[in-house]
């Protein structure tokens, strides 16, 4: 079935360092999503990409989409300890919809 | 306008329980999807329910299931209770099953603690 690696597990970075998540599908996807968790709290949806090689920015976080839609990073300059907290990728089959499968997610902790 | 609600936050059952956790999506969202979430297995799909159908299905066992109503509230059931359904259950409400821009708005999730 449709599997979504996502790396590095874990990452501690200095307070100002930059940061990368990378997820990967196993399958085509017609969208992409990313969330963030913080600690003690639910996933909360951050962006969605849908179209190949789509870039998209919200200010210190830049997403992007793979040419083969199957592969995104979401990139975060220099951290602060906001950014704190567990980032997921999710994809969206192109062969069925509704069913949105998570990556095991990135766990960001940042030293002030 | 309401976020999702799930019900109850916190239940502790012993094993061979059978437990029924709650779901209200957003006014107006259709699709309501389950997930279970532990530390070692990450966000692991269940089910998805859309119109009172369940549209997907993940790769649990027949002891989980579920159901939706006609105003989009969702339940779901886990029957003779393992250890390991010890978990954080959320639920995740969708306008459109994970089209569109907004993409799922999940609630606060449901401990389950076994013992």
């Amino acid at each position: 079935g449709q599997q979504v690696m996502q790396i590095p597990q874990y990452q501690h970075v200095q307070e100002g360092e930059d940061f990368t998540t990378y997820c990967n599908s196993s399958t085509t996807l017609s969208n992409i999503q990313w969330y963030k968790q913080r600690p003690g709290g639910h996933p909360v949806f951050l962006i969605q990409l849908v179209k190949s090689g789509e870039v998209k920015k919200q200010k210190r976080l830049t997403f992007q989409f793979g040419e083969a839609k199957k592969n995104s990073s979401l990139h975060i300059t220099a951290t602060q300890t906001t950014d704190v907290g567990t980032y997921f990728c999710a994809g969206l089959s192109s062969g069925n919809t509704g069913k949105l499968i998570f990556g095991q997610g990135t766990t960001l902790q940042v030293k002030p | 306008k309401a976020g999702v609600t799930q019900t109850p936050r916190y239940l502790i059952k012993t094993r061979g329980q059978q437990v029924t956790l709650s779901c209200s999506p957003i006014s107006g969202h259709r699709s309501v999807s389950w997930y279970q979430q532990t530390p070692g297995q990450g966000l692991q799909f269940l089910f998805e329910y859309f119109s009172e159908t369940q549209r997907n299905k993940g790769n649990f066992p027949g002891r989980f299931s579920g159901r939706q109503f006609s105003n989009s509230r969702s339940e779901m059931n886990v029957s003779t209770l393992e250890l390991g359904d010890s978990a954080l259950y959320l639920c995740a409400s969708s306008p459109n099953r994970g089209r569109g821009g907004g993409g799922y708005t999940f609630g606060s999730g449901t401990r389950l603690t076994v013992v």
